[in-house]
C-alpha cells in the first residue's frame, strides 16, 4: 500500500516571498506521477502541478516547482512570489500509473499568505 | 481543460430521506470515476470507485447499502445517500480521470447537511 505524508499541517509566509510545502511518500512501485492539488475557501480541488516518476527533471508551473527526489521519496513544491490568493490548502497525492487512476492523498497543509 | 460537474452543489435534508448527488464529466468521457468524503479540515477520503457497466468497489468501511453507486453512462456517476443521518453530513466530491492524461480532475463537491 501506498503512504503520503505532509508533515507541516500549516504554514504561513508574507505576501511575495517563497514558501516551501514537504511530503514524503512510501511505495515499492516504480512507475507513478505525484500532484500537488490547491484546494481554496471554495473547496474546489485545482490541480497545481504533476510530476511522472520516471523523469528526472523537476517539474514547473509559472511561480510552482517541485523538488522530487525519488531516492528519498520526497516531493516538495515551491511557491515562488507567493500571492494572497495562493492562501488555500495543498495536498499532495500519489498515483500508480495506470493502474485504475486512484489517488492517495497526504493529510494536507493549510497554507495562509500574509499581506 | 477538463470539467466535472456536481450537482447539486448544497443539499439540506431531514434524517430518514435519501439524497442523489451526480457527477458528470462535460467533455470527455470517463470509464470510471472517484467518489470521496472530506471533514472539515481534513484531507480526501476515498469512499468507493464508480465502473461503468458494472458494480462499485467500495474501500474498507464503507457501507455499500448506505451509499448506492450508479455509473449509468460513460459520462455520469451517481451517490445515492439512502436514510440519512446526521452523521453523514459531509462534503462529498467526485473524481474523474482523463484518459491519455493520467490525470484526475475534480467536481466543486457538494455539501450535505442531515438534519
Amino acid at each position: 500500500a501506498q503512504t503520503v505524508t505532509q508533515s507541516q499541517p500549516e504554514m504561513s509566509v508574507q505576501e511575495a516571498e517563497t514558501v516551501t510545502l514537504s511530503c514524503t511518500y512510501d511505495t515499492s512501485e516504480n512507475n507513478y506521477y505525484l500532484f500537488w492539488y490547491k484546494q481554496p475557501p471554495s473547496r474546489q480541488m485545482i490541480l497545481v502541478i504533476r510530476q511522472e516518476a520516471y523523469k528526472q527533471q523537476n517539474a514547473t508551473e509559472n511561480r510552482f516547482s517541485v523538488n522530487f527526489q525519488k531516492a528519498a521519496k520526497s516531493f516538495s513544491l515551491k511557491i515562488s512570489d507567493s500571492q494572497l490568493g495562493d492562501t488555500a490548502m495543498y495536498f499532495c497525492a500519489f498515483m500508480i500509473r495506470g493502474i485504475g487512476n486512484m489517488l492517495t492523498f497526504g493529510g494536507g497543509t493549510r497554507l495562509m499568505v500574509k499581506p | 481543460g477538463a470539467v466535472v460537474s456536481q450537482h447539486p452543489s448544497w443539499v439540506i435534508c431531514k434524517s430518514g430521506t435519501s439524497v442523489k448527488i451526480e457527477c458528470r464529466s462535460l467533455d470527455f468521457q470517463a470509464t470510471t470515476m472517484f467518489w470521496y468524503r472530506q471533514f472539515p479540515k481534513q484531507s480526501l477520503m476515498l469512499m468507493a470507485t464508480s465502473n461503468e457497466g458494472s458494480k462499485a468497489t467500495y474501500e474498507q468501511g464503507v457501507e455499500k447499502d448506505k451509499f448506492l453507486i450508479n455509473h449509468a453512462s460513460l459520462t455520469l456517476s451517481t451517490l445515492t445517500v439512502t436514510s440519512a443521518h446526521p452523521e453523514d453530513s459531509s462534503f462529498y466530491i467526485c473524481s474523474a480521470p482523463r484518459q491519455g492524461r493520467e490525470t484526475q480532475y475534480f467536481g466543486p463537491g457538494t455539501r450535505l447537511l442531515v438534519l
